[in-house]
């Protein structure tokens, strides 16, 4: 099983809050990336990293920020959330030669 | 049972049995293709991936098929069982260009015991 976690598994939150979604692996990986799933859909990325101070937008447009100031950390970060926020989160790492990407449990968003 | 993929997100098959999702994959040029299971709260675990010089891989339970004429994915699952029952999601890596995975829409397995 892949060592990669997320906190809080649960968000209930108010509309205008700023939240921050913890991403942490201890393998040792370059590459994290960030995904937004609906229930029963498909991954959407937002957002990914293949090392130290580096970081790109994914397909899907996003309001969230992101930073990568350890290899091992990848927060994720809203300003203002919105109920059009309300999702689930996951994050993923892979090796820097590796394509298969590990990810962990997620983070379930309700913006009210 | 056999699953058409966007067509027919959920497969319900019988414990025992032999399941196949489908999966139509979108850019030719991808070079290297994955199949996730998803079950209920938690992130997609891997279960198995082959490159695009394979037309085939087994594991456990498990094979995964690739034509890549017709730029299609199979999984297999020998003799499913409950534990099974998941949404499962083949995702592909195009060799230029985009350097992540792009995922499918998902299909959902439902076993029956």
């Amino acid at each position: 099983e892949a060592d990669i976690y997320q906190t809080p598994r649960y968000l209930v939150i108010g509309t205008g809050k700023k939240i921050t979604l913890e991403c942490s692996q201890t393998m040792g990986h370059d590459k994290m990336y960030w995904y937004q799933q609906d229930p029963g859909m498909e991954l959407h990325l937002i957002h990914y990293s293949y090392g130290v101070n580096s970081t790109e937008k994914g397909d899907l447009s996003s309001e969230s920020t992101v930073s990568r100031i350890r290899t091992e950390h990848f927060p994720l970060t809203l300003e203002s959330a919105r109920p059009s926020h309300t999702s689930q989160y996951l994050c993923a790492s892979s090796e820097w030669g590796g394509e298969t990407q590990y990810f962990g449990p997620g983070t379930r968003l309700l913006v009210l | 049972g056999e699953s058409v993929g966007l067509h027919l997100p959920t497969l319900s098959v019988q414990e025992g049995d032999n399941s196949i999702i489908n999966c139509a994959y979108s850019n030719s040029a991808s070079d290297y293709f994955i199949w996730y299971k998803q079950e209920s709260g938690k992130g997609p675990q891997f279960i198995i991936d082959i490159r695009s010089n394979m037309d085939k891989r087994q594991g456990q339970r498990v094979t995964v098929l690739l034509n890549k004429t017709v730029k299609h994915l199979s999984l297999q699952i020998a003799a499913t069982q409950p534990g099974d029952s998941a949404v499962y999601f083949c995702a592909e890596k195009w060799d230029t260009g985009r350097r992540a995975l792009t995922f499918g829409s998902g299909t959902r397995l439902q076993v029956q015991p």
